[in-house]
């Protein structure tokens, strides 16, 4: 079946380390992105990508790094100098179109604690 | 300023009844659209239904429907007939025609709680 799949889904980071979660989709999809989720609160956008090789800072980037290496992939580096990053992540994948009505496709989310 | 806001932390809702979750949103744009996801406790974002700017009629999806009032810019969710799966938490989300990047802004969410 088509989707997106995010691993692993539960990741525990000591401070100070790097840690890369990953996201993959078999939609081909050109579009991908990195939200973070904080309890009870909405998503905001941290990383996107329209086309391999590229990718841009959404509002929330700083501590956190990306690389679009293949369609298909889209890992994100929660580095050490982010420093609150406990948190729930969701990566999205989404058609390229002049379309405003494009749905944004979620994978199943990784939380991540620092201990 | 918030882009897209959802006044109403939680809600409760009886079996069977209907509920409105609100929202309301600011643009500049003229071309925009408008989403509604469901989150439920599992994490993932589940699509429930779609709004244009342009869209005359209001959308509706099943038990879902959208109570778009363009000149108030508001974006109603209304869930008819609730049922106990419905208890999740649900986000507006609009993305804007002008905005580069294609991506989608989210209000902060509304907790559903349907009660038998």
């Amino acid at each position: 079946d088509g989707g997106i799949t995010q691993s692993p889904k539960y990741l525990f980071r000591k401070e100070g380390q790097n840690v890369t979660l990953s996201c993959e989709q078999n939609l081909n999809h050109d579009a991908m992105y990195w939200y973070r989720q904080d309890p009870g609160q909405g998503l905001r956008l941290i990383y996107y990508s329209q086309i391999v090789n590229d990718f841009q800072k959404g509002d929330i980037a700083e501590g956190y790094s990306v690389s679009r290496e293949k369609k298909e992939s889209f890992p994100l580096t929660v580095t050490s100098a982010q420093k609150n990053p406990t948190a729930f992540y969701l990566c999205a994948s989404s058609i390229v179109n002049r379309g405003l009505n494009t749905e944004a496709f979620f994978g199943q989310g990784t939380r991540l604690t620092v201990v | 300023a918030q882009k897209i806001t959802q006044t109403q932390p939680g809600m409760f809702v009886q079996e069977k009844e209907a509920v409105t979750l609100d929202c309301t949103y600011d643009t500049s744009d003229q071309s925009y659209g408008l989403f509604w996801y469901k989150q439920p406790s599992s994490g993932e974002m589940i699509f429930l239904i779609y709004q244009g700017s342009y869209d005359e009629q209001n959308a509706t999806e099943g038990r879902y429907s959208l109570n778009f009032q363009k000149a108030r810019k508001s974006a109603n969710l209304v869930i008819s007939a609730s049922q106990l799966g419905d208890s999740a938490m649900y986000f507006c989300a609009m993305r804007e025609g002008g905005k580069a990047g294609n991506m989608l802004t989210f209000g902060g969410g509304t907790r559903l709680m349907v009660k038998p």
